[in-house]
């Protein structure tokens, strides 16, 4: 168990509509970092929240968005919803320091069908 | 970051050395060795990581070249939860970097 969770653990839903992703990152983590893996493009980064702040942003199409509550949990909004959305996202959390040799660490994931 | 290259698949038997190599000739003097591990459609679990010593953990070993273009990941007794996707990522250790995952080594451990 890496004490970061996620709900729901699957979610079914229809084209053209929006879902709501929760992450909670591990006691003490500032940064929260959101991944999606599908079947053809494998794991690839979407964004990074650092104590509520955007910090990094990867391959995130604009009908999705993040944000980061100030108790530091994290929501990934999925709009308009296709059928090439349907992939496991991932939620990490790390300390979020400027340690070097940080380590992220990875919730269990969502798995998200669109019919 | 800089680019990895590993073998896709791999075979180990049930109770012996299971290592996995890892090709990052294009590495700065900066940036980490990061192990992770996939099993299934679980999230990514960390393994180890480390910079230009020898690292050692209670999952694994990881051993790095004298000229950190290469690495190997070492788990000395492999058993059958250990079948999963290992991947092998070089990235700079702060907090601004995000992890790219390649392709990975598919390991089966058969018994």
């Amino acid at each position: 168990d890496s004490g970061v969770t996620q709900t729901p653990k699957h979610l079914i839903t229809a084209t053209g509509q929006r879902v709501t992703l929760r992450c909670s990152p591990r006691s003490g983590d500032l940064s929260v970092y959101w991944y999606q893996q599908s079947l053809d493009q494998g794991l690839q980064f979407l964004i990074q929240y650092y104590n509520g702040e955007e910090r990094a942003k990867g391959n995130i199409l604009e009908r999705f968005s993040a944000q980061q509550f100030p108790d530091l949990h994290s929501e990934l909004n999925l709009s308009s919803l296709e059928l090439g959305d349907s992939a496991l996202y991932f939620c990490a959390s790390s300390v979020g320091g400027r340690d070097r040799g940080e380590t992220q660490y990875f919730g269990p994931g969502t798995r998200l069908l669109v019919l | 970051d800089a680019k990895t290259t590993q073998p896709p698949s791999m075979d180990c038997a049930e109770g012996r050395a299971a290592n996995l190599p890892c090709n990052h000739s294009t590495i700065s003097g900066n940036e980490y060795v990061y192990w992770y591990r996939q099993i299934h459609s679980q999230g990514p679990q960390y393994i180890i990581h480390g910079l230009k010593n020898n690292e050692t953990n209670e999952m694994a070993s990881l051993i790095i070249t004298e000229d950190r273009k290469s690495s190997t990941l070492i788990l000395p007794h492999a058993t059958l939860r250990d079948t999963a996707v290992y991947y092998c990522i070089v990235r700079v250790g702060n907090a601004g970097n995000m992890l790219t995952f390649g392709g990975g080594t598919r390991l089966m451990v058969k018994p």
